[in-house]
């Protein structure tokens, strides 16, 4: 069974300039994540949907970043215009969804990531 | 903001040593886990932990979860190159962000031959 699939896996871009990234979760997967990975950190929830639904978004910047996951299965995360401090590694996840509420957590399932660089 | 402090950042020994890895936190955590992140790749789960006090083992990693849910540990065995890589503690919150996992900074693993 295919992982979770992001492309493209690597991007240089100008400051100022679009960019977008997207994602094909694992089949099924109804829950999504969007993390961004800065050098030397761990990764950092930006969004999170349960189908199409983006259930926990408040450490997504929204002057810049917007995200959508219109038919509940694959996902794209757009920043315009990027400036230097976005250059990261960004992640997506996704987990089943199932566990209905439960302190358990799910395991995620992580793509490689995309890495952007801001020129 | 709950902060996961991961210690040491770095750590290089040779094969066949024993090592211990420590995440620490002020929080208290409905669950932890263990993830493991090679470069180019993105973090894969080792091992959730759950109950205070809770000791799992995988082969030659052994995960402890402190008793009062805030602290974990991963102690490796007679460690083989295999075993380099980013080792990230995450824990999972407890209140109304059910679901969102607050990751450490990670310890940086390399095994020598």
């Amino acid at each position: 069974e295919a992982g979770v699939v992001q492309s493209p896996r690597y991007k240089i871009i100008e400051k100022k300039q679009p960019v977008a990234f997207w994602c094909n979760p694992i089949s099924g997967h109804n829950t999504l994540y969007w993390y961004r990975q800065n050098l030397g950190q761990g990764p950092e929830l930006l969004i999170r949907y349960e189908n199409e639904e983006a259930v926990d978004d408040s450490q997504l910047p929204k002057d810049r970043f917007s995200a959508e996951r219109l038919k509940g299965v694959d996902s794209t995360l757009k920043i315009q215009p990027a400036e230097l401090g976005d250059s990261a590694v960004y992640l997506c996840a996704s987990s089943p969804g199932t566990s209905g509420g439960s302190y358990i957590q799910e395991t995620q399932y992580f793509g490689p990531g995309t890495r952007l660089l801001v020129l | 903001t709950q902060l996961l402090e991961q210690s040491p950042q770095f750590l290089s020994i040779q094969e066949g040593e024993n090592l211990t890895v420590y995440c620490n936190s002020s929080s208290v955590f409905s669950s932890l886990q263990w993830y493991r992140q090679e470069p180019g790749e993105g973090p894969v789960l080792l091992v959730t932990v759950v109950t205070g006090g809770e000791v799992k083992k995988l082969k030659r990693l052994t995960f402890q979860f402190g008793d009062a849910r805030k602290d974990s540990s991963l102690h490796i065995t007679a460690a083989q190159p295999g075993d380099t890589g980013l080792y990230l503690c995450a824990g999972a919150d407890r209140g109304s962000t059910l679901g969102r996992l607050y990751f450490g900074r990670g310890t940086q693993l390399t095994v020598w031959p």
